[in-house]
């Protein structure tokens, strides 16, 4: 099982400019979330899913879009790249359990840059 | 909205010393996890606390959860420096959903051999 995936690993972007990140995980898990790590910042959640075609807001979703087209795949969508968005974006996916221990999976990030 | 603090932000020790971090929540929490994240990594899941005072160990890490459900610790003794990384609680409101796991800031340890 290759877990949760990433694409791609790095990208550069200019001011304005589009790019979907994707997201791809083969544990079956209902839930997925995409979250930015800044330093000093944690990790915020900026959007989730808890399972196929649904979509939901979590704490930073100002700038983002996302689909959930299929169950094993989570795309984020930056529509005009603004330099505040220069971030590390790590996906992770998660059973979805609400009793019980639901760990969340995490895949190897992308690490964005907008100039 | 919800806040999780943790401290301190960054620690540093020598190889064979304790190092403790401390996550406070202001509101009750249902349960915690922590994850470890190392340099250039991705954060990995250590372990989840739920009942009121719970402790648990793996090996030379333990983890506490408070009596109030308020805050949590993560104790390492004899650190090494496999314990290289930043160390992050996520903690669920007491009836929140299972998505919704805030994420502490982290305490970035660096043990020096």
């Amino acid at each position: 099982n290759a877990g949760v995936t990433q694409t791609p690993k790095f990208r550069v972007l200019k001011t304005g400019q589009s790019m979907t990140l994707l997201c791809a995980q083969d544990m079956n898990h209902e839930y997925m979330y995409w979250y930015r790590q800044d330093p000093g910042m944690g990790l915020r959640l900026i959007h989730y899913s808890v399972g196929e075609g649904t979509t939901a807001k979590g704490e930073v979703p100002d700038g983002y879009n996302v689909s959930r087209l299929k169950k094993q795949n989570f795309l984020l969508g930056l529509e005009s790249a603004a330099p505040s968005q220069t971030s590390v974006y790590f996906c992770a996916s998660s059973f979805g359990r609400d009793r019980g221990i639901d760990t969340q999976y995490f895949g190897p990030g992308t690490r964005l840059t907008v100039l | 909205g919800q806040q999780v603090m943790q401290i301190p932000q960054y620690q540093h020790v020598q190889e064979g010393e304790d190092f403790t971090t401390y996550c406070n929540s202001s509101t009750t929490l249902s349960n915690i996890q922590w994850y470890k994240q190392r340099p250039g990594g991705h954060p990995v899941f250590l372990i989840q606390l739920v009942k009121s005072g719970e402790v648990k160990k793996q090996k030379r890490l333990t983890f506490q959860f408070g009596e109030a459900k308020k805050n949590s610790s993560l104790h390492i003794t004899a650190t090494q420096t496999t314990d290289v990384g930043t160390y992050f609680c996520a903690a669920r409101n007491y009836g929140g959903a299972t998505n919704k796991l805030i994420f502490g800031t982290g305490t970035l340890l660096a043990v020096q051999p």
